[in-house]
């Protein structure tokens, strides 16, 4: 594998399921991110974790919970969604920024999920 | 609060027919500036990034420019598989978690007719 990738690919639940997204990430970086995208609405970043530590958290709705056990390994566990959370949710890492110097976000494929 | 403009919202070319892709934006100080390439049902592919006015940047037909308030995203005799949307970025001099924060535009959808 190669890159950042994600699974699942494509997630249809309820509004009282439970699940999870995976995001592995074989570049190296010591940062990752959670992004919402939304039809006719620009990126929203969610969650950031640098270093396996969480620093951004969007006002993020407690019915999205992440979890980044390594820094290869990112989660985002759902519980109890709302139509309005179907989006495609994406994952991306990087280097951490490092002073003055900042480093480009690489993007997974992202999961499309549907809620019913 | 740091936004990002991009226009035209959608833009139909003839394959070969040059145009360009703006992206306006507002930060307080600007540390880099991203254009990414996103296909459908896909996640973005990084393809540029500037980091300050008078820069420049090539590859194959797309040529990325920046001056202090925009940038430009120039294609050369596009190709049908230059189809896409283009999203341009921002990463504003914020400390802290905010250094992580990427502000996105909406997108340019770009579709070259053979």
């Amino acid at each position: 594998e190669t890159g950042v990738t994600q699974t699942p690919r494509h997630l249809v639940m309820g509004m009282t399921n439970k699940k999870s997204l995976k995001c592995e990430q074989h570049l190296g970086h010591n940062a990752m991110y959670w992004y919402k995208q939304s039809a006719k609405k620009p990126l929203e970043l969610m969650f950031v974790y640098s270093l396996e530590e969480r620093v951004e958290n969007n006002s993020v709705p407690s019915r999205f919970s992440p979890e980044c056990p390594n820094s290869s390994h990112l989660f985002l566990h759902l519980h109890t969604l709302q139509p309005e959370d179907s989006a495609l949710y994406l994952c991306a890492s990087s280097q951490g920024p490092a002073g003055v110097t900042i480093y480009e976000q690489f993007f997974g494929p992202g999961t499309r999920l549907t809620v019913l | 609060e740091d936004q990002v403009t991009q226009s035209p919202e959608a833009l139909r070319l003839q394959e070969g027919e040059s145009s360009s892709l703006n992206c306006s934006y507002t930060v307080s100080g600007l540390r880099g500036l991203f254009w990414y390439r996103q296909d459908p049902g896909k996640g973005p592919e990084f393809l540029f990034t500037l980091y300050s006015a008078g820069e420049e940047k090539e590859k194959e037909r797309l040529k990325a420019t920046l001056t202090k308030k925009e940038s430009f995203l120039h294609i050369t005799a596009p190709k049908p598989e230059d189809s896409a949307t283009y999203l341009c970025a921002v990463q504003a001099a914020h400390s802290g978690a905010g250094s992580y924060q990427l502000t996105f535009g909406k997108g340019t959808k770009l579709s070259v007719i053979p």
